[in-house]
């Protein structure tokens, strides 16, 4: 079983369309957890890290869940410039390496 | 804030040729890493240095791949000789403090080997 799991899509969503992706991992003790995001032949970049409480910045909700090992993230009214490569990033513990996911694909278009 | 740096940008060899790249990392970031990108895929980790010691090299092919970090601050990593199934795109990033946080990435270095 893969440390992190990640639909690879494609996602292919028109402009203002609701799209979720969901991401599990294998390490119950997993400590941290992020949504990184790469565009094509881009470096990844942080997208939003993820809390139990679960966290939200405009238009992106990213969710915990510890008992399932799973997180997801929300993209509502999605725009032509979301599109990209979506990392689901667990680390196991403090000092350690981000583990990366395959990532998921979404494609936006108007 | 200067960014992750990393050099050269793209590299064409032939298999059984040997590479280098070189990447410095934030100022006062003190844990560096490098990783793997294979087309398709996410990023895998090779190597973890937090100063100029090593944290994780577990994943790292030993037998042609080296990597040093020799005063803390930038870092090399060294293909040698080169396989077919090395071409990728080897990304270095940093993170302030022991790692497990927000790594920031520098623009990668891409390799073909032929």
């Amino acid at each position: 079983r893969k440390e992190v799991e990640q639909d690879p899509g494609p996602f292919n969503v028109p402009e203002g369309a609701t799209v979720a992706f969901n991401c599990t991992y294998s390490n119950s003790a997993s400590q941290s957890f992020f949504w990184y995001r790469q565009d094509c032949r881009k470096e990844p970049k942080l997208l939003m890290s993820v809390y139990s409480s679960g966290n939200e910045d405009g238009r992106f909700t990213a969710q915990l869940n510890r008992a399932s090992q799973y997180i997801s993230l929300l993209i509502r009214d999605s725009k032509l410039s979301d599109s990209a490569t979506y990392l689901c990033v667990v680390t196991y513990q403090a000092g350690t390496a981000l583990i990366f996911g395959k990532g998921t694909t979404l494609s936006v278009s108007s | 804030e200067a960014g992750v740096a990393q050099s050269p940008r793209y590299k064409i060899i032939e298999k059984r040729q040997s590479v280098a790249f070189w990447c410095n990392p934030i100022s006062g970031h003190a844990t560096l890493y490098w990783y793997q990108q294979i087309l398709g895929q996410g990023p895998k980790l090779l190597i973890q240095f937090q100063n100029n010691g090593v944290v994780d090299d577990s994943q790292l092919p030993k037998d042609r791949f080296s990597a040093e970090r020799l005063k803390g601050v930038d870092s090399t990593l060294k293909i040698q000789p080169a396989k077919l199934e090395d071409s990728a795109v080897y990304l270095c990033a940093s993170s302030f403090g022991t790692g497990g946080t927000e790594a920031f990435f520098g623009q990668g270095t891409r390799l073909t080997v032929v």
